[in-house]
């Protein structure tokens, strides 16, 4: 079965210290992988995705991601955290045509 | 302008009634989504539609039934309203099926 997790509810960082959030995934062929933020009382905004390509991925806000094939992981990552990140980050993998699946969600709290 | 938006934002009804919530793209995308939000944040696609037809229902109960006039809108009526159809929906567009989504503001619909 097609699946992605996020394996934390919350991920705390101080201001300034480097982030990740984590997320892997299980999918039939090659993946096509999102991360989607969303802020309070908002809709989900694209950060970044990775179809094929650098391993490495750069996106929206200084946020980057590194697609990693052997671990089935793609983790979202950003070397200097902002107050202004905080916010529920959501991974998601194309699992078929037209049909995605979104991660549980992973809430980062910066801390100031 | 916005590129995805939806009314209402927020909807309170009883259970029982039938309800309607518009969305309209202004980006040109072929495809779009109606994707349901529940209270811990779990985020599921609901339709597909690329080009006005139907594409992907997962498995939604048959009391929900969307509409595309036209490639730039779709719309989702629901009858006979159920607790359990209380969360936020969230109407999505984008170019094709392989690139990412641009989400509306969501609607928050409430059934007492």
């Amino acid at each position: 079965a097609q699946s992605v997790a996020q394996p934390e509810d919350q991920v705390n960082v101080a201001e300034g210290n480097p982030l990740t959030v984590k997320c892997t995934y299980s999918v039939s062929g090659n993946p096509y992988l999102f991360w989607y933020v969303q802020y309070p009382n908002r809709g989900l905004q694209f950060l970044l995705k990775y179809i094929t390509g650098d391993n490495l991925v750069k996106g929206s806000y200084g946020f980057e991601a590194e697609f990693n094939k052997s671990q089935t992981s793609f983790h979202l990552k950003k070397p200097s955290a902002l107050v202004s990140d905080s916010a529920l980050y959501f991974c998601a993998v194309r699992a078929g045509t037209y049909k995605y699946i979104f991660g549980t969600g992973t809430r980062l709290k910066v801390l100031a | 302008d916005t590129a995805v938006s939806q009314t209402p934002k927020y909807l309170v009804t009883q259970m029982g009634n039938d309800k309607s919530i518009k969305c309209e793209q202004n980006l040109g995308h072929d495809t779009m989504y109606w994707y349901k939000q529940d209270s811990k944040k779990f985020l599921k696609i609901m339709f597909s539609y690329n080009n006005k037809e139907l594409i992907i229902n997962e498995t939604v109960p048959n009391r929900f039934s969307p509409k595309s006039p036209d490639k730039a809108h779709l719309n989702l009526h629901i009858n006979s309203l159920e607790l359990g159809d209380s969360a936020v929906y969230f109407c999505a567009s984008s170019p094709d099926w392989n690139t990412e989504a641009f989400f509306g503001q969501g609607t928050r619909l409430t059934v007492v």
